[in-house]
């Protein structure tokens, strides 16, 4: 069964450091997505992208967030001066349609020091 | 502003046991209702997908409910087992939008 997959599982840095969170979506889907969860919190929602730009993002997705899809394939998160508070597990998420079923990968725990 | 509370926080239950979980939403305008299951630590995977005019919708041993006039969602959970272990949130989809409202969700935990 197809699934989305991301890179790396755990990640730690600096803070003031720049980093990207990768993933590849699942390969007929369209829509794409970023969320994130601080430990012991809900899940919310950062940014969705569709047809190469950003649909829709929250107020957490300030301008030291950014996202691309470099390629076919797939499509990152880059955070440009990590915080503290930045630490959290980042999932990413896809989906054929806008209101069909988003799947989301295992997750990438970013940590910062 | 759009909101989702879960009721309860958390439940511990026998296994082979039922049970039902609530959710309460104000998202407006209303598309659909997801409940997700997250066991600690992965990322969260679709039970079930509700639209408005659905009252009920089973998955296996879950089955969740809509009223979409009261605003009002629940997942049953019936003969539980100890995977069951895991948070189950509710998440409501606002129409013409695709960002995705997640619930606290309600830690429910399973002993033999």
């Amino acid at each position: 069964e197809p699934e989305v997959t991301q890179t790396p599982s755990h990640q730690v840095t600096q803070m003031g450091q720049e980093v990207i969170l990768r993933c590849v979506p699942i390969s007929n889907h369209l829509y794409f997505y970023w969320y994130r969860q601080i430990l012991g919190q809900k899940v919310e929602f950062l940014v969705s992208f569709y047809n190469n730009e950003i649909s829709e993002k929250s107020e957490i997705f300030d301008d030291q967030f950014s996202v691309e899809r470099p390629d076919g394939s797939n499509f990152t998160l880059k955070i440009r001066s990590t915080k503290l508070e930045d630490s959290a597990m980042y999932f990413c998420a896809s989906s054929e349609d806008r209101v069909y079923e988003q799947y989301f990968g295992p997750g990438t725990r970013l940590t910062v020091t | 502003k759009n909101q989702v509370e879960q009721s309860p926080q958390s439940l511990i239950i026998l296994e082979g046991k039922n049970c039902t979980l609530q959710c309460n939403y104000t998202v407006s305008p209303f598309s659909n209702l997801r409940w997700y299951k997250q066991d600690t630590g992965r990322g969260p995977v679709s039970l079930t997908i509700m639209t408005f005019s659905e009252n009920t919708k089973s998955n296996g041993r879950y089955t969740a409910t809509l009223d979409a006039d009261t605003k009002q969602s629940s997942l049953h959970i019936t003969a539980s087992q100890l995977s069951d272990s895991a948070s189950y949130i509710c998440v409501p989809l606002v129409n013409a939008g695709n960002m995705l409202t997640f619930g606290g969700g309600t830690r429910l935990m399973v002993k033999p």
